[in-house]
C-alpha cells in the first residue's frame, strides 16, 4: 500500500516570498505519479502541477515547481513570488502508474499574508 | 461543457436515514470515483468505477453502496446513514484508468449527520 505524509500542518508566508510545502511518499512502484493539488476556501480542488516518476526534470507550471527526489521519496512544492490568492490548502497525492486512485496526504494550510 | 457536478451542495440527514449523493459528468470520462475529506485526514477513497457496469471498493468502502448504470452518471448511496458519514464528498472523472491523467473534481457535498 501507497502512503503519503505531509509534516507541516500549516504554514505563512509573506506575499512575494517563496515558500516550500514538503511531501514523503512510500511506495513499492517503480512507475507511479505524483501530484500537488490546491484547495481554496471554495472547496474546490485545482490540480497544481505533476510528476512522472520516470522523469528526472522536476516539472514547473509558472510560478510552482517541484523538487522531486526519487530515492529520497521526497516530492516538495516550491512557490515562488506568493499571491495572496495562494492561500489554500494543499494536498500531495500518489497514483500508481496503471491505476487512477489517487492517495492524498493530509494537507498543508498555506496562508499567504501582506 | 459543465464538468463534474454534484447535488446536492449541502445536507442533512438524521441516523438512519438513507440518501443518494448524485455525481454527472459531461466528458465522456471511462473512470468516475468518489472520496471523502474528513480534517486531518486529507480525502480517502469510498468506491470508483471504471465504466457503466463496473465498480469497486476503496479505501472506505463500509456503509457505501454505488452503480454506474450508464457513463454520465455514478450515484452514492448511504442506506443508513451515521454520525461518523460527516464529511465533505468528493466526486471525481478522467478520461479512462491509468495513473497520469488528470482528475476533474466537482465542487463537493457537505453532509451532517445528526
Amino acid at each position: 500500500a501507497q502512503t503519503v505524509t505531509q509534516s507541516q500542518p500549516e504554514m505563512s508566508v509573506q506575499e512575494a516570498e517563496t515558500v516550500t510545502l514538503s511531501c514523503t511518499y512510500d511506495t513499492s512502484e517503480n512507475n507511479y505519479y505524483l501530484f500537488w493539488y490546491k484547495q481554496p476556501p471554495s472547496r474546490q480542488m485545482i490540480l497544481v502541477i505533476r510528476q512522472e516518476a520516470y522523469k528526472q526534470q522536476n516539472a514547473t507550471e509558472n510560478r510552482f515547481s517541484v523538487n522531486f527526489q526519487k530515492a529520497a521519496k521526497s516530492f516538495s512544492l516550491k512557490i515562488s513570488d506568493s499571491q495572496l490568492g495562494d492561500t489554500a490548502m494543499y494536498f500531495c497525492a500518489f497514483t500508481p502508474g496503471t491505476a487512477s486512485k489517487l492517495t492524498f496526504g493530509t494537507g498543508t494550510r498555506l496562508q499567504v499574508t501582506l | 461543457n459543465a464538468g463534474v457536478t454534484q447535488t446536492p451542495k449541502f445536507q442533512v440527514l438524521k441516523t438512519g436515514q438513507s440518501m443518494t449523493l448524485q455525481c454527472a459528468q459531461d466528458m465522456n470520462h471511462e473512470y468516475m470515483s468518489w472520496y471523502r475529506q474528513d480534517p486531518g485526514m486529507g480525502l480517502r477513497l469510498i468506491h470508483y468505477s471504471v465504466g457503466a457496469g463496473i465498480t469497486d471498493q476503496g479505501e472506505v468502502p463500509n456503509g457505501y453502496n454505488v452503480s454506474r448504470s450508464t457513463t454520465e452518471d455514478f450515484p452514492l448511496r448511504l442506506l443508513s446513514a451515521a454520525p461518523s458519514q460527516t464529511s465533505v464528498y468528493f466526486c471525481a472523472s478522467s478520461y479512462r484508468l491509468a495513473g497520469g491523467l488528470e482528475q476533474y473534481f466537482g465542487p463537493g457535498t457537505r453532509l451532517t449527520v445528526t
